[in-house]
């Protein structure tokens, strides 16, 4: 059945370590999006693309990259200048970014710092 | 700027009684807004929405209600279930923008 895949559940990261969380969706939606989400906050948009090939800054870009080689696959990489990494990440695809669609949402990956 | 707020971060109700979350938002530009709920350790799936041009939506046990004058609206759970503990986020879609509240925490007691 068709949804959304994050990999991994959790992941811990060292200090002034790059890590990239996965997130891949068989839905054969054209948009895809991640958000960070905080304790008592909504859910705030890293990066998304509309896309294969293209995507653009959200609100809180600095200090991750993203990519769209595929369109089944989106993976985000947190760099070592993301000084405040913890967070829960939720990547999320629609049929586009357009028209009156929701998202669907992975189950997320929890990052940690060691 | 927090363009979508929900002002209550916990609900709790008896089962079998009517739960009510509110979302107010701020930009008139948004034209389409959702209510997504979660689980622990989930994602967001899906609940109910609603277009501007429409006041009220139902979908079963769920209605959503839209003032738009007001830049207000609301879920109404009725009757209120103990599976529909969890968060509530609501979202507001305009001008290629989804905003999201920062949810309510909803328990139904039994």
């Amino acid at each position: 059945d068709g949804g959304i895949t994050q990999s991994p559940k959790y992941l811990f990261r060292k200090e002034g370590q790059n890590v990239t969380l996965s997130c891949e969706q068989n839905l054969n939606h054209d948009a895809m999006y991640w958000y960070r989400q905080d304790p008592g906050q909504g859910l705030r948009l890293i990066y998304y693309s509309q896309i294969v090939n293209d995507f653009q800054k959200g609100d809180i870009a600095e200090g991750y990259s993203v990519s769209r080689e595929k369109k089944e696959s989106f993976p985000l990489t947190v760099t070592s200048a993301q000084k405040n990494p913890t967070a829960f990440y939720l990547c999320a695809s629609s049929i586009n970014r357009v028209d009156n669609q929701p998202q669907h949402f992975g189950d997320g990956t929890r990052l940690s710092i060691l | 700027d927090q363009q979508v707020k929900q002002n209550s971060p916990s609900l709790s109700v008896q089962e079998g009684r009517i739960s009510i979350l509110n979302c107010d938002y701020t930009n008139s530009m948004f034209d389409y807004f959702l209510w997504y709920k979660k689980y622990p350790a989930e994602g967001p799936t899906f609940l109910i929405s609603i277009s501007s041009i429409k006041d009220k939506n139902e979908d079963g046990r769920f209605t959503v209600f839209l003032n738009k004058s007001a830049k207000h609206l609301s879920l109404h759970i009725v009757p209120s279930q103990p599976g529909d503990s969890a968060v509530y986020f609501c979202a507001a879609f305009g001008n290629n923008d989804m905003r999201f509240g920062a949810g309510t925490r909803l328990t139904v007691k039994p």
